[in-house]
């Protein structure tokens, strides 16, 4: 679990600011997926990452959010024009594939919430 | 449209007993199934998995057991312990449809282990 970095921990933004949560996979893992957990729900799935590339953003609302991991740094998911519906736990979990198993290995999270 | 679906919002047992927790599901492309741990503040930690061609896997005091005609799997803890007090997510993946790891989760089932 340690070795998925997630920051900050905690984001409060006000309504209509911007939110930028900022996730470094495990050493060796190129695929970065983000998944918001809702008060008493579980994970729903955002998007799926590969370095420099979107695999799949089906998850993810259509307008007001992005997701990119570039070839060097950390997986950013931006949330522009932040409304209070946004408020989540947001979690960044990373994977080796190939290794025979789907096991993703998640970060602590980010507690986004929104006043 | 819950794909998987944790009927138990929570579960009580004594220390030493079994535990078990239940998942359905109705998508019959799902192939991969995992079990994960969450404690408060924290991000899941992924606990034991198996694929659709297998019906049990064990590791350690953790089994889980698949039975695919009636698309359900449940998590066997035995002998449960304090510490495995939180919340149990299950989580499924379509690997073969999709190629893609993406995991639909179930709301959680909270089990406490009493002393």
């Amino acid at each position: 679990n340690a070795g998925v970095m997630q920051n900050p921990r905690h984001l409060v933004r006000r309504r209509g600011q911007e939110a930028r949560l900022r996730c470094s996979p495990m050493k060796g893992h190129s695929h970065v997926y983000w998944y918001r957990q809702l008060p008493e729900e579980g994970l729903k799935f955002m998007v799926y990452l590969q370095k420099e590339n979107i695999i799949d953003e089906s998850g993810m609302p259509k307008e007001r959010f992005s997701a990119e991991f570039p070839k060097e740094g950390p997986s950013i998911l931006r949330i522009q024009q932040v409304v209070r519906g946004d408020s989540a736990a947001y979690f960044c979990a990373s994977s080796q594939l190939g290794k025979g198993g789907a096991e993703a290995f998640f970060g602590q999270g980010t507690r986004l919430t929104v006043v | 449209d819950q794909q998987v679906k944790q009927n138990s919002p929570s579960l009580s047992v004594q220390e030493g007993r079994i535990s078990i927790l239940n998942c359905d599901y109705t998508n019959s492309m799902f192939d991969y199934f995992l079990w994960y741990k969450k404690y408060p503040a924290e991000g899941p930690t992924f606990l034991i998995s198996i694929s659709s061609i297998k019906d049990k896997n064990e590791d350690g005091r953790f089994t889980v057991f698949l039975n695919k005609s009636a698309k359900h799997l449940s998590l066997h803890i035995v002998p449960s312990q304090p510490g495995d007090s939180a919340v149990y997510f299950c989580a499924a993946s379509a690997y073969s449809a999709s190629s893609n790891y993406k995991l639909t989760f179930g709301k959680g089932t909270l089990l406490t282990v009493n002393p």
